[in-house]
């Protein structure tokens, strides 16, 4: 059962613009959500997280939007850069049932167009 | 992700043979995981040890797989009789809490070939 979905495989979008990376989950005990960056041959980076108490985080060009009511978060670059091309993971966890344990999503591969 | 150190990066072993995946974890971080990826997958836990301790092992298969994290030294994962569907990637990963909010943070991985 796949509790975290990234339903696009892959996105591609030219430079300067906006992307926009979806993800649904279906545990509504999942309370802490994180995206991960990740290029070939190296470990996913951490980009960005948020609670479930909140239903946006923004670090610099990266925001991340929370809708608990639909279990869907989404990841927006914006603008969008070369050197964003990359695997992009989103995962949760749940407090009670093992806060670490997270649970990835396929991933969408990102890229972007100069 | 710097700071987890793995090793190997890149390991083949044939059918039967023992794998052994070394992790240390970022400094101050008292907590180790480690995830899977197969080709074409996302990532899927397996356990989770602080030092001396075996927290969560619901991820791992129940035969040939085993981890430790002694009190000295690094995480070991270790996979007894491999066989060509162990051939994955596998990432360390450590915090310095378990509770929500402590990020955790991925080595740069160890990629296992079985032939």
């Amino acid at each position: 059962d796949q509790q975290v979905k990234q339903n696009s495989p892959s996105l591609s979008v030219q430079e300067g613009r906006i992307s926009i990376l979806n993800c649904d989950y279906t545990n509504s005990m999942f309370d802490y959500f994180l995206w991960y960056k990740k290029y070939p041959a190296e470990g996913p980076t951490f980009l960005i997280s948020i609670s479930s108490i909140k239903d946006k985080n923004e670090d610099g060009r990266f925001t991340v939007f929370l809708n608990k009511s639909a279990k869907h978060l989404s990841l927006h670059i914006v603008p969008s850069q070369p050197g964003d091309s990359a695997v992009y993971f989103c995962a949760a966890s749940a407090s009670n049932q093992g806060a670490q344990k997270l649970v990835f999503g396929q991933g969408t591969r990102l890229t972007i167009n100069p | 992700n710097a700071g987890v150190m793995q090793n190997p990066r890149h390991l083949v072993r044939r059918r039967g043979q023992e794998a052994r995946l070394r992790c240390s974890p970022m400094k101050g971080h008292s907590h180790v995981y480690w995830y899977r990826q197969l080709p074409e997958e996302g990532l899927k836990f397996m356990v989770y040890l602080q030092k001396e301790n075996i927290i969560d092992e619901s991820g791992m298969p129940k035969e040939r797989f085993s981890a430790e994290f002694p009190k000295e030294g690094p995480s070991i994962l270790r996979i007894q009789q491999v066989v060509r569907g162990d051939s994955a990637a596998y990432f360390c990963a450590s915090s310095p809490g378990a509770t929500s909010g402590n990020t955790i943070y991925f080595g740069e991985g160890s990629w296992l070939t079985v032939v």
